[in-house]
C-alpha cells in the first residue's frame, strides 16, 4: 500500500488556539485529498474534499472558515483547525487518492484534544 | 435506510470460533465494496475488496448479495489478533468526489 504520513499524531491544546495538521503522500501523487474525522464510537465522517490547486469542497455542517484546507501540491495537504473548542476534539484522518473510486489510503491520524 | 448499516456488536468469541458480520447499503448503484479493519486509535486498513459475488482470502470470506443490498464478512478460526473493529465501506457513487462512506463498525473481541 501507499505510504502516507500525518503530523502531529497527537496534539493537546487550549481552547481558542489553532492547530495545523499536515498530511503527506510519500510515494504517489495525490490529486485528491479527503479529510475525515471520527468521534469516539462513531464512524468516520467526511469533512471535506480537496483537489490539488483548487479550493476545498466542504460537507454540509462543516464550517469552511473554521477548518482551513490547503492542497498546494500533489504530496502535501494541510488542515488547520482555527480557534479550536472542546467539541472539535476528535480523530482527524487524511486520505489521499490518485483518482475517484481508486483504492484509498489513510494517514495514521491525528488525535486532537482541546481543553 | 442509512447509507451503510452494520451489526452493532460487540462480538465476543473464543479463539477458533467462526464469526460473521453483516452490512446493508442503501445505494443500489454501488459497484464495489470494502471491508476495513480499524484497531483502537489507529487508521483503517483495507482488509478485503468485493467487486462481484464475493471474495475469499485465507480465513476471511466476503459475500455480496446485490438483490438484498447486503454484504457479509466471515472470519473462520478466529485468532486473538483478529480483535478489532471491522468497517463496512462503500464508495459514494452519488457524489462526484469518490469518497468512501463508512459504517459505524462492528467490534470483535477474540478471547483465549
Amino acid at each position: 500500500g501507499a505510504v502516507v504520513s500525518q503530523h502531529p499524531s497527537r496534539v493537546i491544546c487550549k481552547s481558542g488556539t489553532s492547530v495545523k495538521i499536515e498530511c503527506r503522500s510519500l510515494d504517489f501523487q495525490a490529486t485528491t485529498m479527503f479529510w475525515y474525522r471520527q468521534f469516539p464510537k462513531k464512524s468516520l465522517m467526511l469533512m471535506a474534499t480537496s483537489n490539488e490547486g483548487s479550493k476545498a469542497t466542504y460537507e454540509q455542517g462543516v464550517e469552511k472558515d473554521k477548518f482551513l484546507i490547503n492542497h498546494a501540491s500533489l504530496t502535501l495537504s494541510t488542515l488547520t483547525v482555527t480557534s479550536a473548542h472542546p467539541e472539535d476534539s476528535s480523530f482527524y484522518i487524511c486520505s489521499p487518492t490518485s483518482g475517484a473510486y481508486n483504492e484509498q489510503f489513510f494517514g495514521p491520524g491525528t488525535r486532537l484534544t482541546v481543553l | 435506510r442509512k447509507e451503510v448499516e452494520q451489526d452493532p456488536g460487540p462480538f465476543n468469541v473464543p479463539e477458533g470460533a467462526t464469526v460473521a458480520f453483516n452490512c446493508t447499503y442503501s445505494n443500489s448503484a454501488s459497484q464495489s465494496f470494502f471491508w476495513y479493519r480499524q484497531d483502537c486509535r489507529k487508521e483503517p486498513k483495507l482488509l478485503m475488496s468485493v467487486y462481484s459475488s464475493g471474495n475469499e482470502d485465507g480465513r476471511f470470506t466476503a459475500q455480496l448479495n446485490r438483490a438484498s443490498q447486503y454484504i457479509s464478512l466471515l472470519i473462520r478460526d478466529s485468532k486473538l489478533s483478529d480483535s478489532a473493529t471491522y468497517l463496512c465501506v462503500v464508495p459514494n457513487y452519488g457524489g462526484s468526489q469518490g469518497n468512501l462512506i463508512f459504517g459505524k463498525g462492528t467490534k470483535l473481541s477474540v478471547k483465549p
